[in-house]
């Protein structure tokens, strides 16, 4: 089993759609747990960090459920420039430890 | 803050060669990770420094070596180059948890 699995993609939507992704990772004592978006031939940036008591940035809502070892983000009205692909991201059990990156999930936006 | 700094930003060489790639954190930051990203992939782990030493290693094979200098700048050096070595290579900075990407260096092996 992969240490972070993601929906498979792509993920192809209108604007103004909402959008979910979901994510899972096995590793039972991760700590920290991100989203990370990554436009084509870039860097990932941090997108939003996710708390288990669920965390809200404007149109975007990241939940954590630690007992089923279970991430998800909500994108609410899409924008073409939400296209980009979606990177569940995974900490370990003390800071400093590498991240541990889930394949990602394409996103893309149509008008 | 000019951010994390990668060069060169695009690389090409031959099987066999040898490559060198360069990182400098984040102003304040003195951890340095290196990742590899395969197209279509996540990036993955390859080895991290502190304190101008290997903290922790990913499962990549010795031909992947690394350096952090004082300045925590960081190098990452990869030696008989096989075409599969083709990838965007990531350096991170980070202080706690949250990590800093540079824009990468991809490379191609031919």
């Amino acid at each position: 089993r992969k240490e972070v699995e993601q929906d498979p993609g792509p993920f192809n939507v209108p604007e103004g759609a909402t959008v979910a992704f979901n994510c899972t990772y096995s590793n039972s004592a991760s700590q920290s747990f991100f989203w990370y978006r990554q436009d084509c031939r870039k860097e990932p940036k941090l997108l939003m960090s996710v708390y288990s008591s669920g965390n809200e940035d404007g149109r975007f809502t990241a939940q954590l459920n630690r007992a089923s070892q279970y991430i998800s983000l909500l994108i609410r009205d899409s924008k073409l420039s939400d296209s980009a692909t979606y990177l569940c991201v995974v900490n370990g059990v003390v800071g400093n430890t590498p991240l541990v990156f889930g394949k990602g999930t394409r996103l893309s936006v149509i008008a | 803050d000019a951010g994390v700094t990668q060069s060169p930003t695009h690389l090409i060489k031959t099987r066999g060669q040898q490559v060198t790639l360069r990182c400098s954190p984040k102003s304040g930051h003195d951890t340095v990770s290196w990742y590899q990203q395969a197209l279509g992939q996540g990036p993955q782990f390859i080895f991290q420094y502190y304190e101008e030493e290997e903290r922790q290693r990913g499962n990549f094979p010795d031909r992947f070596s690394g350096h952090q200098f004082p300045n925590y700048s960081s190098e990452l050096n990869v030696n008989a180059l096989l075409l599969g070595d083709s990838a965007l290579y990531l350096c991170a900075s980070s202080v706690g948890t949250e990590a800093f990407f540079g824009q990468g260096t991809r490379l191609t092996v031919v």
